[in-house]
């Protein structure tokens, strides 16, 4: 069974950083491309980003928003995903979640719970 | 930046109703197309990859077809457990949009 346990959201000042996790279990993590998502409150779902896996050469894609302040990066050893969240506005408010790219299609068919970052003053 | 669009953005339905849903895409995305249900206060459920294929476990009576630049979703008798959001994503390239979604309520 798949699973993706997500941590380290919270309440973070604009212009705060914080790091959120995923950790991952029941795939072969270090094949797997893996993505974050994003959902302000009351809207839709927004793709932040993704990286690839290592056989694919490990970069990394970002949507507008976010590129340049938030950092995909991956610990295969520990099967974990990460996304580093810098100079954080209030329009990224929103719960952030982690999902599998699966097979060549890049559908998300498993998704972590969900975590909620709130920037605020 | 291939942009995804969707209609209606609501639409109030009964129980037994057979309703459509439509996505476009700015550009031809081939079949990389994805439909997502989403429930209040959960993550989004996949119904539909590649456009046309029903993902396991997701009832007969969700269909996808089209490719290219637009795409439907069809829910041939529409199910109490059927009232929720439907969101539509290409995954042709990056970055992997997603459509605004429809709102499906009961009428």
């Amino acid at each position: 069974e798949v699973q993706l346990v997500q941590s380290g959201g919270g309440l973070v000042k604009p212009g705060g950083s914080l790091r959120l996790s995923c950790a991952v279990s029941g795939l072969t993590f270090n094949n797997a491309w893996m993505s974050w998502v994003r959902q302000a409150p009351g809207k839709g779902l927004e793709w932040v980003g993704h990286i690839k896996s290592k056989t694919n050469g490990g970069t990394t894609d970002y949507a507008a928003p976010v590129k340049g302040r938030f950092l995909v990066s991956r610990d295969d050893s520990k099967n974990t995903l990460y996304l580093q969240m810098n100079s954080l506005k209030t329009e990224d408010t929103a719960v952030y979640y982690c999902a599998p790219d699966s097979s060549g299609w890049s559908y998300f068919d498993y998704w972590g719970q969900g975590t909620l970052v709130t920037v605020s003053s | 930046d291939i942009q995804v669009t969707q209609s209606p953005s609501s639409l109030s339905a009964s129980v037994g109703d057979r309703v459509t849903f439509t996505c476009r895409a700015s550009q031809s995305v081939s079949t990389y197309l994805n439909w997502y249900q989403q429930k209040p206060g959960k993550a989004p459920k996949l119904l539909i990859y590649a456009a046309s294929t029903l993902q396991s476990g997701v009832p007969l009576r969700f269909s996808g077809s089209g490719s290219g630049t637009h795409f439907t979703l069809t829910i041939s008798s529409l199910q109490p457990e059927d009232f929720a959001t439907y969101y539509c994503q290409q995954s042709f390239s990056t970055p992997r949009t997603f459509g605004p979604g429809t709102r499906v309520e009961i009428k």
